[in-house]
């Protein structure tokens, strides 16, 4: 299928190497603060969350940074691999009972051989 | 977790025409989510479908141009109205995780107009 975020902000790394894809947030009533993994020609794919009161969270090769005093979440995706090349979204869980999603920018990572 | 089916997968329309994408979730969901992509972008919520009432819409988004139904709990329809080639994105269904923060989403249905 066609490529999404052609246009968008890219990161490209080496194999191997660590990979940090940042994110500034709006809503501080927010909830959950989520990372979604695109692929193309796919929907988004649920990464790792973290919940409003957390700074850190750790989950496979993956972990999300959340600074509430400036409003910034980061995703730290450790030994890089081809397989994660893609479009990552920050997202925002807000809503009633949070179960409404509002996405944030994205950011296209490409990984080097 | 939720496995979603949209169709159609893709379609290219004619101007001023307008075209219904379906949504199959494979349990039953109280709330059902319409995004739209467009090229480049980011995705961006149009509405909110919940079974036995009207859709909630989003800033920016209308219930003319962008019908949608939920006849059941595993079910929704969006239509795209008198489309125009600003239309063309990509549209998605998700559902919420029942509690989770977890969206599940659909592979999405790549509108072409022109």
């Amino acid at each position: 299928g066609e490529s999404v975020g052609l246009h968008l902000p890219t990161l490209s790394v080496q194999e191997g190497d660590n990979s940090i894809i940042n994110c500034a947030y709006s809503n501080s009533a927010s909830d959950y603060f989520i990372w979604y993994k695109q692929e193309s020609g796919k929907g988004p794919q649920f990464i790792i969350d973290i919940r409003s009161n957390m700074d850190k969270r750790q989950g496979q090769r993956v972990t999300v940074l959340l600074n509430k005093t400036v409003k910034h979440l980061s995703l730290q995706i450790a030994a890089t691999q081809p397989g994660d090349s893609a479009v990552y979204f920050c997202a925002e869980n807000r809503g009633a009972g949070g179960f409404k999603t509002i996405f944030g920018a994205g950011t296209r990572l490409f990984v080097k051989a | 977790s939720a496995v979603i089916s949209q169709k159609p997968s893709r379609d290219i329309c004619q101007r001023g025409t307008s075209l219904t994408i379906q949504c199959q979730v494979d349990s039953q969901v109280t709330m059902m989510f319409w995004y739209r992509q467009q090229p480049g972008q980011s995705l961006t919520l149009i509405a909110t479908a919940n079974q036995g009432s009207e859709a909630t819409y989003e800033s920016g988004f209308v219930i003319d141009k962008f019908p949608i139904s939920r006849p059941n709990l595993t079910f929704s329809t969006l239509t795209v109205s008198n489309m125009s080639p600003e239309d063309s994105s990509i549209y998605l269904c998700s559902v919420s995780g029942q509690g989770r923060s977890e969206a599940f989403f659909g592979q999405g249905t790549r509108l072409t107009v022109v």
